[in-house]
């Protein structure tokens, strides 16, 4: 079975401030897919990155940075100098290689950024 | 803009009716992928289509069904509807099948539905 917890349900910091979104998971598969989703209070899902298992670089996308640790099962999420349109919700989610009934979401962080 | 279409954005209906929500995919994603989000439950996963056919299930009650058309454009139906039906339904597309190469899914806006 997979699993994907992301233990921080909410989160406040002020704008400017580095943030870091964690997020765990489980498979038993070797071949898998991380992916990350924003849904601002629009409701929509933007997706965000998308990781393969056999690639742990880190990867930098502007302010946004991920951090692939499979010894860790863990694909954290930074934010750095926060702005107030990073306020939304932020989702992990695993796919396997092997299966094919979708994506197993966390139940997602709530970042909210003040200003 | 994703480029994944949802009709309608909102619904609200009675306890016991039925109702359909469409979904247009990215131009070239042969698949499709419809998801519920409710408060209680999180984003749960329905029913994949590729091609036309049904591929996977999830998480999809009885009482609801969906079919992917040959221009690809994919409908999920809800009949005898409840209270607890109440939810953000997304639509998502990925390019290719599920597989070791692995693909993006891009979700669209969201059906939102109000069951009172």
């Amino acid at each position: 079975a997979q699993k994907v917890t992301q233990a921080q349900t909410e989160i406040s910091v002020v704008e400017k401030e580095d943030v870091t979104l964690d997020c765990v998971y489980e498979t038993r598969d070797t071949t898998y897919y991380l992916f990350w989703y924003k849904q601002p209070p629009s409701g929509e899902l933007v997706f965000l990155i998308r990781r393969n298992s056999f690639d742990e670089q880190n990867e930098i996308s502007g302010r946004y940075s991920w951090n692939f640790q499979k010894s860790t099962s863990s694909f954290n999420f930074t934010i750095t100098a926060s702005q107030v349109v990073d306020s939304a919700v932020y989702f992990c989610a695993l796919h396997s290689g092997g299966g094919a009934d979708g994506l197993t979401f966390g139940k997602g962080t709530h970042l909210i950024i003040q200003p | 803009d994703s480029g994944v279409t949802q009709t309608p954005k909102h619904l609200i209906t009675a306890t016991g009716q039925r109702v359909t929500l469409r979904c247009s995919p990215r131009s070239g994603d042969l698949s499709v992928y419809w998801y519920q989000q409710s408060l209680d439950q999180g984003l749960q996963f329905l029913i994949q289509y590729y091609n036309g056919e049904e591929r996977a299930k999830g998480n999809i009650l009885e009482r609801f069904s969906a079919q992917q058309f040959p221009d690809l454009h994919s409908e999920l139906n809800l009949s005898s509807l409840e209270l607890g039906d109440s939810a953000l339904y997304f639509c998502a597309s990925s390019v290719e099948i599920d597989g070791p190469s692995g693909n993006t899914i891009y979700f669209g806006e969201g059906s939102w539905l109000t069951v009172v």
